[in-house]
């Protein structure tokens, strides 16, 4: 089966501090790589996305993300996090062409004012 | 905008209750799916459906059954609700292999 692995389960920083979040998925073959976002009390919505292409991508907020094949990740980053950014950021990977979609286990990030 | 809906924001239930979940979307995608989510395990995906009538179990499909009459309602049944299923039930919608779009989920309670 596969897996979607996000390993920092709760992540808690400073505005202004520098944001990476780790995601590593299990299928060998091609992906679609995708970032959610969930803010507390709203829905999941999409931060980025990869395809194709240039493997580093960028998304809203300040968001971007880099696709590193040859270690199956797709870990998120942003230079300077703001206290808004504070919710849960899942991982997701769809595999071939499934319709399945593979969710990490979800990094809640804490940022403090 | 892509808009999906769900039926309830929030939900209070008896063991044993048959307890229906609805999601509608009006954006004509073909794929509809429904996950629940509990802290600490991301999302698991219950049933998806990739067209009008036809139906995928998941990865948790027990105590779940699904219905797709229209190509733009889904609909979640748990046949006799237990206190496992307490739970954030979200649904989403997508195109293909793109982007997933969700509701605004259901946070069903067993009691």
């Amino acid at each position: 089966a596969q897996s979607v692995s996000q390993h920092n389960h709760h992540v808690i920083l400073s505005e202004a501090a520098s944001l990476e979040l780790g995601c590593n998925y299990s299928y060998g073959g091609t992906v679609n790589l995708f970032w959610y976002v969930q803010y507390p009390g709203q829905h999941l919505q999409l931060l980025l996305k990869y395809f194709s292409g240039d493997p580093l991508v960028k998304g809203i907020k300040g968001f971007e993300a880099e696709f590193i094949k040859s270690k199956f990740s797709f870990n998120l980053r942003k230079p300077s996090v703001q206290w808004s950014d504070t919710a849960e950021y899942f991982c997701a990977v769809n595999v071939g062409n499934f319709n399945k979609f593979y969710f990490g286990s979800g990094t809640k990030l804490n940022v403090k004012p | 905008d892509v808009k999906v809906t769900q039926s309830s924001r929030y939900l209070v239930k008896r063991t044993g209750e048959k307890v229906f979940l609805e999601c509608v979307q009006d954006m004509d995608h073909e794929n509809m799916f429904w996950y629940r989510q509990d802290p600490g395990l991301g999302l698991r995906l219950i049933y998806f459906s990739y067209d009008v009538k036809m139906k995928e179990k998941g990865d948790i499909p027990e105590g779940y059954s699904v219905s797709r009459e229209k190509k733009e309602r889904f609909s979640l049944i748990l046949e006799s609700a237990s206190t496992n299923q307490t739970s954030m039930y979200l649904c989403a919608t997508n195109r293909g292999s793109y982007e997933q779009y969700f509701g605004p989920g259901t946070r069903l309670t067993v009691t």
